[in-house]
């Protein structure tokens, strides 16, 4: 089961930065925080993921908290076309990939 | 690079039917899995492949889900005899890493099955 906790919506305007939370309190130190994203009728599609370092790919950036207890994805720019369901995974190395209900987030002209 | 292919698209049955889905994944990638999302939903893996052997099936319905991966490549998922929970998106994703490391997932747009 998911050990995850998102907001279950979230609103962005675009142009501006959107800033998704999640907390993980009972990640252990061999798991990483893994968030993929689900366009309506496509399957889930990778971003990035993170151990304990901050993180940046030319979709969003990761940020881990210091005690790694909570995650924020940063898309620093939002478009119409990033609406979707926000997926914030706990895994470790060779665990499957255990989906939670993510954040819907709605990006809005 | 060409992606994940899955085929139908979309599949309506009645009750007590049976159904089979199929699933190219992406050239080279070891690994193939197995999901369902029911509506409201996130994805649940059903079965992983690691080239044509089964990693994990822990959550497999076995007496009526079957899937099957010969040859290491595509993969069929068949549903025997379909019941109205089983409505759902059938969702199939490859990826390069042996098992035991940190991968990235690729996934195709599903098969979306209609019990009726």
């Amino acid at each position: 089961d998911a050990k995850t906790t998102q907001p279950p919506s979230m609103d962005c305007a675009e142009g501006r930065a959107a800033n998704l939370p999640c907390n993980h309190s009972t990640i252990s130190g061999n798991e990483y925080v893994y968030w993929y994203r689900q366009i309506h009728s496509q399957g889930p599609q990778y971003i990035i993921h993170g151990l304990k370092n901050n993180e940046t790919n030319e979709m969003a950036s990761l940020i881990i908290t210091e005690d790694r207890k909570s995650s924020t994805l940063i898309l620093p720019h939002a478009t119409l076309r990033d609406t979707a369901v926000y997926y914030c995974i706990e895994k470790t190395s060779g665990s499957r990939l255990t989906f939670g209900e993510g954040t819907q987030l709605t990006v809005n002209p | 690079e060409a992606g994940v292919a899955q085929s139908p698209r979309y599949k309506i049955i009645e009750k007590r039917q049976s159904v089979a889905f199929w699933c190219n994944p992406i050239s080279g990638h070891a690994t193939l899995y197995w999901y369902q999302q029911i509506l409201g939903q996130g994805p649940k893996l059903l079965i992983q492949f690691q080239n044509n052997g089964v990693v994990d099936d822990s959550q497999l319905p076995k007496d009526r889900f079957s899937a099957e991966r010969l040859k290491g490549v595509d993969s069929t998922l068949k549903i025997q005899p379909a019941k109205l929970e089983d409505s759902a998106v059938y969702l199939c994703a490859s990826s390069f890493r042996d098992r035991g490391t940190n991968e990235k997932l690729f996934f195709g747009s599903g098969t979306q099955l209609s019990v009726l």
